[in-house]
Formats: C-alpha cells, sequence, structure tokens
C-alpha cells in the first residue's frame, strides 16, 4: 500500500509569515499534486511536478519534488488570511488513474 | 461553464436504510472518480470509471457499496444498509477526454450522515 503522510498536521500563524508544510511518500508516484480545499467544497488542483527535483512556483507558492520522488514540500511566503485552508498532496500512478491523498495540513492564518 | 455537481448536498439517514448519491461531470468528460473523505482525513479512493465501465473498483469498501454509469455522463453511488462508519464527506470528480490522469475537478461532495 502506498501511503503519503502530511505534516505538519496543524499550522496557525500570523498574516506575513513564512511556512512550509511537507508530504513523504513510502513510494515512488508518477507524478505528485498539491490540492487546497475549503470548508464545504472539494479540492482544487494547485500544480503537479513531475520530474525529481522540480520546482514550480504559483505567485506567492513553491512546490518542490524531492530527487527520488518520494516527498515534496509546499512553502508559501507572506501568508494571507486568504490562504487559510486544508492542503493535500497526492500522488498518481498514471497506470492506475486514480489519486492517493495524505491527510493534509490545515493552515490558520490569522490577520 | 458548470463544474461537477453533486446530490444532495446533504443526507441524513437512519442505520440500515439505502441511500443513492449521485455525481453530475462536467459535460463531455469521460473519466469519473468517487472517493471518501472522513473528518481530519484527506480523500480515500473508492471507483473510477472510464465511460460507462468501471475502471478500477479496489476502493469500495465492502459488498455494500455499488457505483453505476450507465450512460457515461451521470453517476450513481449506492449504499446498502448504511452503517455509522459510513459518515462521511462523499467527493465525484471528473477528467476530460485526451489529457493526463492528472486533471481531476472535484465536485463539492455530499455530506452523509448515518444515525
Amino acid at each position: 500500500t502506498q501511503l503519503l503522510e502530511q505534516s505538519p498536521q496543524f499550522l496557525s500563524i500570523q498574516e506575513g509569515e513564512n511556512l512550509t508544510v511537507y508530504c513523504n511518500s513510502s513510494s515512488v508516484f508518477s507524478s505528485l499534486q498539491w490540492y487546497r480545499q475549503e470548508p464545504g467544497e472539494g479540492p482544487v488542483l494547485l500544480v503537479t511536478v513531475v520530474t525529481g527535483g522540480e520546482v514550480k512556483k504559483l505567485k506567492r507558492l513553491t512546490f518542490q519534488f524531492g530527487d527520488a520522488r518520494k516527498d515534496s514540500s509546499l512553502h508559501i511566503t507572506a501568508a494571507q488570511p486568504g490562504d487559510t485552508g486544508l492542503y493535500l498532496c497526492a500522488g498518481v500512478n498514471t497506470n492506475a488513474g486514480k489519486s492517493t491523498f495524505g491527510d493534509g495540513t490545515t493552515l490558520t492564518v490569522k490577520p | 461553464g458548470a463544474g461537477v455537481s453533486q446530490t444532495p448536498s446533504n443526507k441524513v439517514t437512519e442505520k440500515g436504510k439505502y441511500v443513492e448519491l449521485r455525481c453530475d461531470p462536467i459535460s463531455g468528460h469521460t473519466a469519473l472518480y468517487w472517493y471518501r473523505q472522513s473528518l481530519g482525513q484527506g480523500p480515500e479512493f473508492l471507483i473510477y470509471f472510464q465511460g460507462t465501465g468501471a475502471a478500477d473498483d479496489s476502493g469500495l469498501p465492502n459488498d455494500r457499496f455499488f457505483a453505476v454509469r450507465p450512460e457515461g455522463s451521470v453517476s450513481t453511488l449506492k449504499i446498502q444498509r448504511t452503517e455509522r462508519g459510513d459518515s462521511a464527506v462523499y467527493l465525484c470528480a471528473s477528467r476530460p477526454t485526451g489529457t493526463s490522469v492528472e486533471t481531476q475537478y472535484f465536485g463539492p461532495g455530499t455530506r452523509l450522515l448515518v444515525l
């Protein structure tokens, strides 16, 4: 069974602070995705990383895929209250078609 | 354009009852997924349809759970003899034809509470 572990489980910070959340896998996936989910809504895809060592930036968000393609991190610079939500990582194996999700990091950014 | 829609948004039922949850995918999307999300956890894969057929149903927890997609668009997840442990948010996602497996679009979910 492929598992994804996310840390920390909960994170509460002040507006303007930087933060990093982590996603570690017990095995290799074809690609890894990060989603953000707000209460009462489904997850929304933020980014997909495919190549080991890949770094992608989305405004204040920086995503990194580990060289061995088993771990990933999400770094947020100058967090804002609008960044509050549940951040989920998901591993995808192309042939399987489905995504395997971690249990997420719940981020609260206080104004 | 409309996104993935799910009905009902909330469902309260009693233990032992039968429930049906509906998913309307984005028009033209051939791949459809069902996931279950329990409180404090990430979504857990249940079943994946490619067109009308179930390509992977390995995530269905037991034979009380069944899903259909008879015309390759709308899908219904059916749960028989519901148990309290079935309480969760049931998420549906769809993916367009010809894109990579990554591009899944999720609906808002159906919140099922079994009393």
